[in-house]
């Protein structure tokens, strides 16, 4: 297994500013990924973090709004830019240790209000 | 695209009474998991299916996979109030991983 930490838990946060998000792993994975869920519905991938290079976005999402980084295999950055209310969601990452299969570990996530 | 729904939506039962949830991908999967989320946690991981037919049981709960791989099942026998939460869906095609819609159960004590 793998235990995860998100900092912050939750933040409320004003129009246009920007968030960053910090997701630590107590094991190297090479699988990290980040999640939005909005409330009552179902997780929506947001991108694969990749070690060492670019993020892999899922469509609908780009990196000048959420620009994620990866500088080892045990943190990840995922940063809420230029905020609207639209934004307002929980954000979670996952991992996916080595031989576990697809077994994702969920982070406690991070609840963002955007005022 | 690629689309995980769940049915039914929302599931309130009598404690004692059984509850399953059906899962139902519009593509063959190459392997599907079930996660539990507690109401204000996060998804917690169940159980992996991997082979086509495939039954699990843990406990109460028993977990199916399609023989086509492209749905799943979750039964949980004689539901405890523990057991109340939202269950998921959600399965692999090539390297994306597809949630299902969920289902949020409720079990009344």
């Amino acid at each position: 297994s793998a235990v995860i930490s998100q900092k912050p838990s939750r933040d409320i946060c004003q129009r246009g500013t920007s968030l960053t998000i910090q997701c630590q792993v107590d094991s190297q994975v090479t699988m990290m990924f980040w999640y939005r869920q909005q409330p009552g519905q179902s997780l929506t991938l947001i991108a694969t973090a990749n070690q060492g290079s670019e993020a892999t976005y899922e469509s609908g999402f780009v990196i000048d709004k959420f620009p994620i980084s990866r500088p080892n295999l045990t943190f990840s950055t995922l940063t809420v830019s230029n905020m609207s209310p639209e934004d307002s969601s929980i954000y979670l990452c996952s991992v996916v240790p080595s031989g576990m299969g697809d077994t994702q570990y969920f982070g406690p996530g991070t609840r963002l209000t955007v005022l | 695209g690629q689309q995980v729904m769940q049915i039914p939506q929302y599931q309130h039962v009598q404690e004692g009474e059984d509850f399953t949830t059906y899962c139902n991908s519009s593509t063959t999967l190459s392997n599907i998991q079930w996660y539990k989320q507690r109401p204000g946690g996060h998804p917690v991981f169940l159980i992996q299916l991997v082979k086509s037919g495939e039954v699990k049981k843990q406990k109460r709960l028993t977990f199916q996979f399609g023989e086509a791989k492209k749905n799943s099942s979750l039964h949980i026998t004689a539901t405890q109030t523990t057991d109340v939460g939202t269950y998921f869906c959600a399965g692999r095609n090539f390297n994306k991983f597809y949630f299902g819609s969920g289902t949020k159960l409720n079990v009344k004590p």
